[in-house]
């Protein structure tokens, strides 16, 4: 069964680092990985979505990579901005036909102005 | 930009009473799902559906549950007899396909049910 870990739980930097979020994933036969945001009481974001195939994915400040054999993503972001606060969640589509996502329990990002 | 849309954002409901969830997918998508989220838990998957039928369900996913395409636009979640074990957010996601690595699943804002 894939199960999706996410370090650290929370994080709190100020405004202007460049900061990683770390995201581990069990079985390495998936299709494809999301980073998503989530802020308070609101629905899920989707960030950038890496193929298996692929290594990495750029949206303006923000750089997701991937290390399928190694069941590991790192999403980087850039100059950090206070509204950047947010909990980022990760979740994988695991191989042989699943259609749901397995989520790991996300990272509670606070960016201090 | 299209959206996914959920109604009502919040529903409180007795123990034992069925509720209806709706779900408004992205016009052009043809597979939907729905996911919920316990009070700071993880998100968890419940169903997928795809050409109105149940393509993959979770052991979450049990005869309480069903979900239904009633018309063009609408696809629904009930809960048959609620228990307070149910209160959670709901979410509503769809996509063009499923299943290949390109596809990116778009969720709406989400129903939050409080069973009392």
């Amino acid at each position: 069964k894939q199960e999706v870990t996410q370090i650290p739980a929370a994080l709190s930097v100020p405004e202007g680092e460049n900061l990683v979020l770390n995201c581990s994933f069990t079985d390495s036969a998936i299709y494809n990985l999301q980073w998503f945001r989530q802020d308070p009481g609101k629905g899920l974001t989707s960030l950038l979505l890496i193929q298996s195939s692929q290594r990495e994915q750029t949206s303006g400040r923000l750089n997701a990579s991937l290390d399928k054999s190694s069941g590991r993503s790192t999403l980087y972001i850039a100059a950090s901005q206070p509204g950047d606060s947010a909990t980022y969640l990760c979740a994988v589509i695991s191989g042989g036909g699943a259609d749901g996502l397995t989520f790991g329990k996300g990272t509670h990002l606070i960016i201090q102005p | 930009e299209p959206e996914v849309t959920q109604t009502p954002s919040h529903q409180v409901t007795q123990m034992g009473q069925e509720v209806i969830l709706r779900c408004v997918p992205i016009s052009n998508h043809l597979y939907f799902y729905w996911y919920r989220q316990i009070l700071g838990q993880k998100v968890e998957f419940l169903v997928s559906f795809y050409n109105n039928e149940i393509s993959e369900k979770s052991e979450i996913f049990d005869d309480q549950f069903s979900v239904e395409r009633p018309d063009g636009s609408n696809f629904t979640l009930k809960i048959r007899s609620t228990k307070l074990e149910d209160s959670a957010m709901y979410f509503c996601a769809s996509s063009v396909l499923a299943g290949g690595p390109q596809e990116t699943q778009y969720f709406g804002p989400g129903t939050r049910l409080l069973v009392l």
